[in-house]
């Protein structure tokens, strides 16, 4: 059974602290995993990843993927309120890449 | 402006009285799926479709249908609801060619089974 597995599941930090969310999965025919963030409302797409080891980047959020170990990172530096929110990983997988399965999300919520 | 639009966006209903929650978008886009939300849980998908008339199950499709007749909507059918099918539900779409396309998620609908 596919599965994707993100933690920690809730985590406050204070105003200009940096945070590491972590995504492990194990899925049939992985494609490409991707990060979202919801803030009460649809998910909005931040970035996909296809390679290890490559990082992706914007503003202050990374991401990086570890196709040999089944993980990822979504790094925030210097966190602001606005970044308060859930994150979401999901993992494109199957054989025509039409199955998008999601982790449970990790609810970041950033003090002032 | 390129969308997913869901109707309703809240609708609160008694067990067992069939309701269609609709999905549209004007993208052109050959992949349509649904979702749904429920604390705790993630996004788990229900149902996608490649392409007109074709649709396939995804991981929790008990108690739902789904049709595919045109390219731009994509219903998703409850005929008996119960009440363990009250949850947000996300309807989204993207295109299948050149790779990964972002998907495309619309506002949401937020069901109550009573």
């Amino acid at each position: 059974e596919d599965k994707v597995v993100q933690s920690p599941l809730s985590l406050v930090v204070h105003e200009g602290d940096t945070v590491t969310l972590n995504c492990s999965y194990e899925v049939t025919n992985f494609r490409s995993l991707l990060w979202y963030k919801q803030e009460k409302k649809a998910p909005t797409f931040l970035f996909m990843l296809t390679s290890s080891g490559i990082e992706k980047k914007s503003g202050r959020l990374s991401s990086i993927l570890d196709k040999k170990e089944l993980f990822s990172i979504l790094n925030i530096t210097a966190t602001q309120t606005g970044d308060s929110a859930v994150y979401l990983c999901a993992v494109e997988a199957g054989l025509y890449g039409n199955k998008l399965v999601f982790g449970a999300g990790t609810i970041l919520r950033v003090k002032s | 402006e390129a969308q997913v639009t869901q109707n309703p966006r809240y609708l609160i209903t008694v067990t067992g009285k069939k309701l269609t929650v609709t999905c549209s978008q004007n993208m052109n886009h050959e992949y349509m799926s649904w979702y749904r939300q429920d604390p705790g849980l993630g996004l788990r998908q229900i149902y996608y479709s490649m392409n007109v008339e074709v649709t396939d199950k995804g991981d929790v499709p008990e108690g739902y249908k789904v049709s595919r007749k045109e390219k731009r909507n994509f219903p998703l059918i409850l005929e008996s609801p119960s009440p363990n099918q009250t949850s947000l539900y996300f309807c989204a779409s993207r295109l299948l060619a050149g790779g990964y396309n972002e998907q495309f998620f619309g506002p949401g609908t937020r069901l109550t089974v009573l």
